[in-house]
C-alpha cells in the first residue's frame, strides 16, 4: 500500500528565507508524485508534479522538487519565501496500479515572518 | 475554463440529520473523485468515478454514504445519517481520461455535524 510521511506539521520562517519541506513516501514501483498547495479559503492547487524523467522538478510560484529514488524522498523548495507563501502544503502520490487515487501526507502549515 | 467546483461551501447540521454535497468538475473530465479530511488527519480518498460507473470505493467510510454521478456530469454525495465523525472537509477532484493525469480540485465542503 502507499504511504506518505510529512515530517513537519508546522514550519515557521522569515520572508525572503529559503524553505524547505520534507515529503517521504512508500511505494513498490515508481508513483507518480505531487505537491499541492491550500492557501486559506481556497481549494488544493497543484505546485508540480514527477512523472518521470528529471528528477527536478520546476514548478509554479518559484517552487522547485527533486526526486530521490533512493531516499524515497520528494522534497519541496523555495530559495526565497514571500508572505503569500502562508499556506498548507501537502505531498501526495499516485499510481496507475492503485487506480490512480492519490494518497496523502498529513500536510505541512507554512507560517511566513515579516 | 471553468475549475472545479462544489456546492455548498460549508454545511451545518444536526446528528442524525441528511445532507447532500454536490461536484461539478471540469467540463470533458471523465474522472471525478471524492476526498475528504477530517479535523487533524490527512486527505483520504473515497471514491472515483469514471463517467457514470463508480471504478473504485474502497475508500466509503460505511453505508450511510451514498455518492452518484448520473450521467457522467456533476456528482452528488449524501449522507445519511450524520454522525459526529462525518464533519470535515469534503473535497472533489476531476482529471481528464486518458493516461494518469493531475487531479484538478475544487474548494471543498466544509461539513460540520453538531
Amino acid at each position: 500500500a502507499q504511504s506518505v510521511t510529512q515530517p513537519d506539521i508546522h514550519i515557521t520562517v522569515s520572508e525572503g528565507a529559503s524553505l524547505e519541506l520534507r515529503c517521504n513516501y512508500s511505494y513498490g514501483a515508481t508513483p507518480y508524485l505531487f505537491w499541492y498547495v491550500q492557501s486559506p479559503g481556497q481549494g488544493l492547487q497543484l505546485l508540480l508534479k514527477y512523472f518521470s524523467g528529471d528528477t527536478l522538478v520546476q514548478g509554479i510560484k518559484g517552487f522547485e522538487a527533486e526526486f530521490k529514488r533512493s531516499q524515497s524522498s520528494f522534497n519541496l523548495r523555495k530559495p526565497s519565501v514571500h508572505w503569500s507563501d502562508a499556506a498548507e502544503y501537502f505531498c501526495a502520490v499516485g499510481a496507475k496500479a492503485a487506480g490512480n487515487k492519490l494518497t496523502f501526507g498529513g500536510g505541512t502549515r507554512v507560517l511566513v515572518k515579516p | 475554463e471553468a475549475g472545479v467546483t462544489q456546492f455548498p461551501s460549508h454545511s451545518v447540521i444536526e446528528k442524525g440529520q441528511t445532507v447532500t454535497l454536490r461536484c461539478d468538475p471540469i467540463s470533458g473530465h471523465d474522472n471525478l473523485y471524492w476526498y475528504r479530511r477530517v479535523m487533524g488527519k490527512e486527505i483520504k480518498f473515497l471514491l472515483h468515478f469514471v463517467k457514470e460507473s463508480k471504478q473504485d470505493e474502497s475508500g466509503m467510510p460505511n453505508n450511510r454514504f451514498l455518492a452518484e454521478r448520473t450521467g457522467g456530469t456533476y456528482s452528488t454525495l449524501k449522507v445519511q445519517p450524520a454522525e459526529l465523525e462525518d464533519s470535515g472537509v469534503y473535497f472533489c477532484a476531476s482529471s481528464q481520461d486518458r493516461g494518469f493525469y493531475e487531479q484538478y480540485f475544487g474548494p471543498g465542503t466544509r461539513l460540520t455535524v453538531t
